[in-house]
């Protein structure tokens, strides 16, 4: 039971550039959402999924996608790298929704030059 | 408005000390309130939740709803409990989100 898996750990991107973070539970989780942790902002909420093909906007959303076709993956796109995306980006997952003990990934820390 | 708020950013105090992290929330509903800790290089993990009104490493959280808040307590303070440490709310109707605050560090001094 590897919990929630985020891939990669580290990752540098230049401006304009493209990519998804992947993340994956195995813990047959319903609601997934997606968050950056910038200092002295805490944890803001991007992306979340309540369930496979449904997707919502979070507190910042610009600038990134989401899909969940199915209950384990919730990938995060960003279209055209900002540096002021630069960020750790953590997912998380919980069984039942906001009410319930969310389970974090390990983080991804991304620097865009 | 649904807010967490945290206002201590950093707090420091000595080994067997007394710690309280203080944590205030604005939230129209039914609350559900959480502490995650994340130590040095781990992930953030569950410290507790109010609902379950259980001590984990010896902290204990009492949500006080006249006072909208969930403060963190532990009467000793211990090196391995240097952290980061924080407060959220989990909303219970309408858009289900966890609603985070900017977290508190703390330190224990030897």
């Amino acid at each position: 039971n590897a919990g929630v898996t985020q891939t990669p750990k580290f990752q540098v991107l230049k401006t304009g550039q493209s990519m998804t973070l992947q993340c994956a539970q195995d813990m047959n989780h319903e609601y997934m959402s997606w968050y950056r942790q910038d200092p002295g902002m805490g944890l803001r909420l991007i992306h979340y999924s309540v369930g496979a093909g449904i997707t919502d906007q979070g507190e910042v959303p610009n600038g990134y996608n989401v899909s969940r076709s199915t209950t384990e993956d919730f990938p995060l796109r960003l279209l055209s790298a900002a540096p002021s995306q630069t960020s750790v980006y953590f997912c998380a997952s919980s069984a039942r929704g906001s009410h319930d003990t969310a389970f974090f990934g390990q983080g991804t820390r991304l620097t865009v030059v | 408005a649904q807010r967490v708020t945290q206002p201590e950013k950093l707090l420091s105090v000595f080994k067997g000390a007394p710690v309280e992290l203080k944590c205030n929330y604005s939230y129209s509903g039914s609350p559900e309130l959480f502490w995650y800790v994340q130590y040095s290089r781990q992930r953030l993990q569950l410290l507790l939740r109010h609902i379950s009104r259980e001590s984990i490493k010896g902290f204990t959280a009492d949500l006080n709803k006249g006072e909208t808040s969930f403060h963190l307590k532990k009467p000793f303070a211990q090196e391995e409990d240097s952290a980061m440490y924080y407060c959220a709310l989990g909303t219970t109707s309408g858009t289900y989100k966890y609603i985070f605050g900017t977290g508190t560090r703390l330190k224990v001094l030897a």
